[in-house]
């Protein structure tokens, strides 16, 4: 049983340039949700994904899209990309309905020089 | 007032006992709590969910929930060095919208 995957792993991009990040859930799970972790923080919550909608955005700029594909993969699309940006962007899944418990995929860190 | 919070620590405890970890939260409709464990350089990955008041226990971890005075802990039994890692406490209030605390960060020291 695969668990959440995202890609790539490490990610090196110049300020003012665009990064696209993916994530596959886990098997079964139909949610997907964003975080960015920056050192010594917790994760913040970026958006949430179900049915190919977001239905739920947390205090991030517009700069931050995403999109949800049939197969419930997902990816993240920032833009104009901000030194402050720099941070660990992390994958959830979950399984509507099954209490909201989130599972997260490895990660992908993110250096904006 | 942070929504959740967590003392940074760090909290070191010997091997063998008791570590005790706490989250307090701001948000009185909270209805979901979650404990991830994240190591150094790794993702976190979950370790325990609660949702109505008292204990709720899985192998050496407990996890405790206090509604009323907007509390949830835990506790973890028989500390090992490979429980060494910071755990983050989050929280939702019945959006889909998850709050994680900072972390604490745990020394099980051999």
């Amino acid at each position: 049983d695969a668990g959440v995957t995202q890609s790539p792993t490490h990610l090196i991009k110049t300020r003012g340039q665009q990064v696209t990040l993916r994530c596959s859930p886990k098997s079964g799970h139909d949610t997907v949700s964003w975080y960015q972790q920056a050192l010594g923080q917790g994760p913040q919550f970026i958006f949430q994904y179900y049915e190919e909608e977001e239905r739920q955005r947390g205090n991030f700029p517009d700069r931050f899209s995403g999109h949800q594909f049939p197969n419930y993969s997902s990816e993240l699309n920032v833009n104009a990309l901000l030194l402050g940006d720099s941070a660990l962007y992390l994958c959830a899944s979950s399984r509507t309905g099954f209490a909201g418990e989130q599972f997260f995929g490895p990660g992908t860190r993110l250096t904006v020089l | 007032q942070k929504e959740v919070e967590q003392n940074s620590g760090p909290l070191s405890v010997p091997e063998g006992a008791i570590a005790s970890l706490n989250c307090t939260y701001s948000d009185r409709v909270s209805q979901s709590f979650f404990w991830y464990r994240q190591y150094s350089g790794k993702s976190p990955e979950l370790i325990m969910s609660i949702y109505s008041n008292g204990d709720k226990e899985d192998g050496r971890f407990t996890a405790q929930l206090n509604k009323a005075s907007q509390y949830v802990s835990l506790l973890i039994r028989d500390s090992q060095p490979s429980d060494s890692a910071t755990y983050l406490c989050a929280v939702s209030s019945g959006t889909y919208k998850y709050i994680f605390g900072t972390g604490t960060r745990l020394k099980v020291l051999a």
